[in-house]
């Protein structure tokens, strides 16, 4: 019962490299979200997606791009690092948008073991 | 901005105690969520209450709404150390189709 996987867990990266973050889940969830968070700030929402082929910029979109060619699989990348994007990523997926959870199928979040990613 | 603060930021308590954490949030919403992160893991979601809701309960776990004051706040009973993790409130936004975190609340339970 994997659930939310995310790979790499970690990674260093030199100012001006890319790199991609992998996000699969296994639960048949239609919606994804990428977050990031930092000390002091919470999670700040990066980029999400409603449904394959789908995607939709969050709060902190500058910088990255996503794709979710495949309903499992919400891809997170950077194509030119910086150190201000030295931070854990959070992948999260969910079955019902956040607005519509209620009691009876609560449309909860579930979250990967985040991504530690530092750029030099 | 965010759009949840959480008060305090930290709170130290010794095992047995109540703890109680608070949040506060600035548009409207369908529903709050809380959700805990040990140390180094990823977010797990606690207990979720709507909007038209005054208060739910889930074990040891308590949340009040309070919608005209935009605060809710998260009553963890007869703490254990196990508690200790951060607690954070989310709200959805964005018309319901995002889920907006708040700053947290770093719980510390003694033995």
């Amino acid at each position: 019962n994997a659930g939310v996987t995310q790979t790499p867990k970690f990674r260093v990266l030199k100012t001006g490299q890319s790199m991609t973050l992998l996000c699969a889940q296994d639960m048949n969830h239609e919606y994804m979200y990428w977050y990031r968070q930092d000390p002091g700030m919470g999670l700040r929402l990066i980029h999400y997606s409603v449904g394959e082929g789908t995607t939709a910029k969050g709060e902190v979109p500058d910088g990255y791009n996503v794709s979710r060619l495949k309903k499992q699989n919400f891809l997170l990348g950077l194509e030119s690092a910086a150190p201000s994007q030295t931070s854990v990523y959070f992948c999260a997926s969910s079955t019902l948008l956040p607005g519509l959870a209620d009691f009876a199928n609560t449309g909860e979040l579930f979250f990967g073991e985040g991504s530690r990613l530092t750029v030099l | 901005s965010q759009q949840g603060e959480e008060d305090p930021q930290a709170l130290s308590i010794q095992e047995g105690e109540n703890a109680t954490m608070n949040c506060s949030y600035k548009t409207s919403i369908n529903n709050l969520q809380w959700y805990r992160q040990n140390s180094g893991r990823g977010l797990v979601h606690l207990i979720l209450i709507r909007s038209n809701e005054r208060e739910k309960h889930s074990g040891r776990l308590r949340v009040t709404l309070d919608t005209s004051k935009k605060s809710s706040s998260l009553l963890i009973t007869a703490s254990r150390a196990a508690d200790t993790a951060s607690y954070f409130c989310a709200t959805d936004t964005g018309g319901g189709n995002k889920l907006t975190f708040g700053t947290g609340t770093q719980l510390k339970v003694e033995l």
